[in-house]
């Protein structure tokens, strides 16, 4: 059964960092692309960040490039974002998905929120 | 990177057919058809619906149905029904080599 969960969000001051997680079960993500995507409160969804299945291209929003990292860790089945430099616009719950095909996002987790506010 | 564009809401009766638009340009929606269509419910994870245009995914009612004329995607939900009230994003790939959501279409049936 597939599985995708997150973790690492939380309060954090502009200008902090965070690294979010997603443990996935049920497949390898060595396998797939896999995607991190946010939606603030209230807002619609954002596309963030992909990796490909060699695990050797990524490509990132432009609101986010030069800040977050995408990378992976095969021996965990894991995906990870590095969150730095935040802003509040960040603030909002932040999915990782397996992307299938290329707008084709067939497995989510629960998401996790990450809040910037000072 | 701009958002596509959706209308803010959409609404119908139980039974009617109502169709949520997406429009983009000849540098997303229009060169590709790498379109999908989400639904996301309150508090939940969002659910594909449709995939490469017109593809239901696994599951999906056929209810459901995906187009795709120049520069714009089109969801159509027939027979509307209760369950059906959320929200629904559509979704590009790009020239750019990423994606692109619109802004999202909230549902509400009366």
């Amino acid at each position: 059964q597939v599985h995708l969960a997150e973790s690492g969000g939380g309060l954090v001051k502009p200008g902090g960092s965070l690294t979010l997680s997603c443990e996935v079960s049920g497949f390898n993500v060595r396998d797939y692309y896999m995607s991190w995507i946010r939606q603030a409160p209230g807002k619609g969804l954002q596309w963030v960040s992909y990796i490909s299945i060699t695990g050797l291209t990524m490509y990132y929003s432009d609101s986010v490039e030069g800040r977050f990292i995408i990378s992976r860790d095969n021996a965990k089945n894991s995906l990870y974002l590095q969150v730095k430099n935040l802003r509040p616009e960040d603030s909002g719950v932040y999915y990782c998905a397996r992307q299938f095909r290329l707008t084709t996002f067939d497995y989510w987790g629960h998401g996790t929120l990450v809040t910037v506010t000072s | 990177q701009s958002a596509l564009t959706q209308p803010a809401s959409v609404s119908g009766s139980p039974g009617q057919s109502i169709t949520i638009s997406c429009t983009g340009t000849s540098s997303d929606i229009g060169a590709y058809n790498f379109v999908s269509w989400y639904q996301q419910h309150p508090g939940k994870a969002p659910k594909l619906m449709i995939s490469d245009v017109s593809y239901r995914h696994s599951g999906v009612s056929n209810r459901f149905s995906g187009s795709k004329s120049d520069n714009t995607a089109s969801l159509t939900i027939s027979g509307l029904q209760a369950e059906d009230e959320a929200d629904y994003y559509c979704i590009s790939y790009t020239s750019r080599n990423d994606v692109v959501f619109g802004g999202g279409t909230k549902v509400t049936v009366l």
